[in-house]
This record gives structure tokens, C-alpha cells and sequence, in this order.
């Protein structure tokens, strides 16, 4: 089925570890996000992209560095995990022009992410 | 800092009842409001989208209001369903910033029989 792929779905960090999230998609979309999820403080934005080869920051990035060297694809990586980054994180993707629904969003189902 | 403020954090409807959830804004630069629902263990879903040229839009039983003046939109849910539990978020978006959404901090609903 077409969609928004992450994996892992659960991952277990040690403080200080490090790891990578990836997040696929293949609608040939051309925007893709990360955003996490904590309770009580609905989805914030970690990073984004509005293409191929680049990245920009959103509104809580520290921590975290994403890369997208395909178009499909959209990682997210922790360099030295912290229990702070405990949390579920979502991927989504638009197709980035048009007006609505264009500006619609599929989501991927999630990665939860627990530090120790 | 909160730009879109969502209440309540939680409501409890009886079925067939009308689910009403609010959402308030800060910034008026923002042009597009969508609700996504999210049930548990999978990503949030694309539910009903508004702009701010109309004051209301409805599928099926689910409706927003828009009131842009008071820089608010609601979500009603008419004849509410168990299968409607579930976590709304409202969010909003501006043009020409990456279609970038700032989502309200949700709302659990739970629809009892």
C-alpha cells in the first residue's frame, strides 16, 4: 500500500547511544517531516524538508540531524540520546504545492523510542 | 510558545451525542486549519480541512465552524460513535512555509454506548 514507512516501531537507547530513524515514502512527494509526540504537548516539529538534499530546522531541533539524500527517503538521527528524547516520533510527507488538500499530510505510524 | 490553544484535553460523549472540540489561534497569517485524528498506535489521519474565506464546512457528521474574527474554529461530530474515540489534534498552517503545520495539543474523546 502507498504510504509513509518508519522503522523501527519500538526502539530501547541508553543514554549517550546513538541511532537512525528512517522514514520512506513513495508518493513522490516532495515535503517530508519529523515531529514528535509527547503527552500533553501534541506533535512539535523536529526537522523538515522541502526536497531532495535539503534540511532546515523546526521548532525543536537540538539533538537531532536529519538528512535526505533520496526523495523518498527522510532520517532522522540522534547522535547521543538523552532521556529527554523519550518519545513517539512521526514522520509525514506532502506533495508541497497546490492548494488544499494538496497541503494534506500522510503520516507514517510512528516510532516509539524509549532512553534509559 | 503555543500558537494554537485546543480544548478540552479530554470529553467523554455519550453515543449519539455531538462531540464539540475548540481550537483558538494567535497568528492571523495562518490560511489553512485541518483536524487529524489519531487512534492509538498509529499516525494522526487527515480528517476535515478549512480555510478562512468560509465560515463552516461539513463531511458527513463531522463540521467546522470558523469564526475568523475571534481567531477560533471548533470541531463538532455529529451523532457520535464509539468507533469516533479516538485523539483529535486541530492544527494551522501559512502559505510559503513548507506547508509546516503547528497542531494543538489534542483532545482525547472517548464515546460511550
Amino acid at each position: 500500500n502507498a504510504g509513509v514507512t518508519q522503522t523501527p516501531k519500538f526502539r530501547v537507547l541508553k543514554t549517550g547511544q546513538s541511532m537512525t530513524l528512517l522514514c520512506a515514502q513513495d508518493m513522490n512527494h516532495e515535503y517530508m517531516y519529523w515531529y514528535r509526540q509527547d503527552p500533553g504537548m501534541g506533535l512539535r516539529l523536529i526537522h523538515y524538508s522541502v526536497g531532495e538534499g535539503t534540511t532546515a530546522k523546526g521548532e525543536v531541533p537540538d539533538g537531532y540531524n536529519v538528512s535526505r539524500l533520496k526523495k523518498q527517503n527522510f532520517l532522522l538521527g540522534l547522535e547521543s540520546a538523552a532521556p529527554s528524547q523519550t518519545s513517539v516520533y512521526f514522520c509525514a510527507s506532502s506533495p508541497g504545492t497546490g492548494r488544499p488538500p494538496h497541503y494534506g499530510y500522510t503520516f507514517g505510524s510512528g516510532t516509539r523510542l524509549t532512553v534509559v | 510558545q503555543q500558537q494554537v490553544k485546543q480544548s478540552p484535553q479530554s470529553l467523554i460523549v455519550q453515543k449519539g451525542g455531538i462531540s464539540i472540540i475548540n481550537c483558538a489561534y494567535e497568528n492571523t497569517a495562518f490560511d489553512y486549519f485541518p483536524w487529524y485524528q489519531q487512534f492509538p498506535g498509529k499516525g494522526p489521519a487527515l480528517l476535515i480541512a478549512i480555510r478562512p474565506d468560509v465560515s463552516e464546512k461539513k463531511e458527513g457528521r463531522f463540521t467546522i465552524s470558523f469564526n475568523k474574527s475571534a481567531k477560533q474554529f471548533s470541531l463538532h461530530i455529529m451523532d457520535s460513535q464509539p468507533g469516533d474515540s479516538a485523539t483529535y489534534f486541530c492544527a494551522a498552517s501559512m502559505a510559503g512555509t513548507a506547508s509546516k503545520l503547528t497542531f494543538g495539543t489534542g483532545t482525547r474523546l472517548q464515546v460511550t454506548l
